[in-house]
C-alpha cells in the first residue's frame, strides 16, 4: 500500500512567487489534514478537510495560503505571494476515521524555502 | 488551552545507554497524548499513544512512555539505546472533540547516539 506522498519534496523561490504544494493521501483515506514546522518552532496544525470539504481552517496563517481538495482525493496548497516568513517544512497526513482515537499517517514533508 | 512542552531540544545519549524525553502537557479534559519520530529525510511515525487504557504504553522499537496525572508528565524512556534510534521525536496531545487528527506538537527533541 503506497503512504502519504507529497511533492515537491524541495521548492526555492523568491518572495513574491507561487508556489503550489501537493499531497496524494493514501487511498480511501477521507481526512486529509496540512501542517507547517517554521524552523526551530513546533509543528502546527493548518487545516482538516474531509473528503472535499474543509472541517477546520482555523490554523492557516492568512489568505495569501489556499487549500483544495477537488473531488475528495488529492490536495494541493497554494502560497500566493510567498513571504519569508512562510519558509518552513509542510506535511501533510491522512486518516480512514475521525475520533479521539484516529490514526494519522504522515508524508515527508514539503521543504519550502523563500528568498 | 491545550499545548505541550519538551524538555531540550537536542539530548546526546551513548549507545545502550537510558533513553529519556521529557514531556509535559497542559489540558482541561483528559488528554489523549501521543509520540511521534521522524527519521532523515521520512514522515512522521507514530511511535505509541495514550488513551487513559493504561498508564504505561508500550510502542514500537523498544519504547514506552508512563501517563502520571499529577506529574502533567508524558516522558519517553528506552533502555538501551540503539545507533538507529538517532531522529527527532515530537510530544503532541490531540485537541479537544472529535477531531483527533488536530493535534498539539512540542518543539520536538532531537536524539543523537554516540558509539
Amino acid at each position: 500500500e503506497a503512504g502519504v506522498t507529497q511533492f515537491p519534496s524541495h521548492s526555492v523561490i523568491e518572495k513574491g512567487q507561487t508556489v503550489t504544494l501537493r499531497c496524494d493521501p493514501i487511498s480511501g483515506h477521507d481526512n486529509l489534514y496540512w501542517y507547517r514546522r517554521v524552523m526551530g518552532k513546533e509543528i502546527k496544525f493548518l487545516l482538516h478537510f474531509v473528503k472535499e470539504s474543509k472541517q477546520d481552517e482555523s490554523g492557516m496563517p492568512n489568505n495569501r495560503f489556499l487549500a483544495e481538495r477537488t473531488g475528495g482525493t488529492y490536495s494541493t496548497l497554494k502560497v500566493q505571494p510567498a513571504e519569508l516568513e512562510d519558509s518552513g517544512v509542510y506535511f501533510c497526513a491522512s486518516s480512514p476515521w475521525t475520533g479521539r482515537n484516529e490514526k494519522l499517517f504522515f508524508g515527508s514533508g514539503t521543504q519550502l524555502s523563500v528568498l | 488551552a491545550q499545548s505541550v512542552t519538551q524538555l531540550g531540544s537536542h539530548v546526546s545519549v551513548s549507545e545502550g545507554a537510558l533513553v529519556l524525553l521529557r514531556c509535559n502537557y497542559s489540558s482541561s479534559v483528559p488528554p489523549y497524548l501521543f509520540w511521534y519520530v521522524q527519521y532523515p529525510n521520512q514522515g512522521l511515525q507514530l511511535l505509541l499513544k495514550y488513551t487513559s487504557a493504561a498508564t504505561l504504553v508500550k510502542g514500537i522499537n523498544g519504547f514506552e512512555a508512563e501517563f502520571k496525572k499529577s506529574e502533567t508528565s508524558f516522558h519517553l524512556t528506552k533502555p538501551s539505546a540503539h545507533m538507529s534510534d538517532a531522529a527527532e521525536y515530537f510530544c503532541a496531545v490531540s485537541d479537544q472533540g472529535n477531531q483527533g487528527g488536530k493535534l498539539i506538537f512540542g518543539q520536538g527533541t532531537e536524539l543523537s547516539v554516540k558509539p
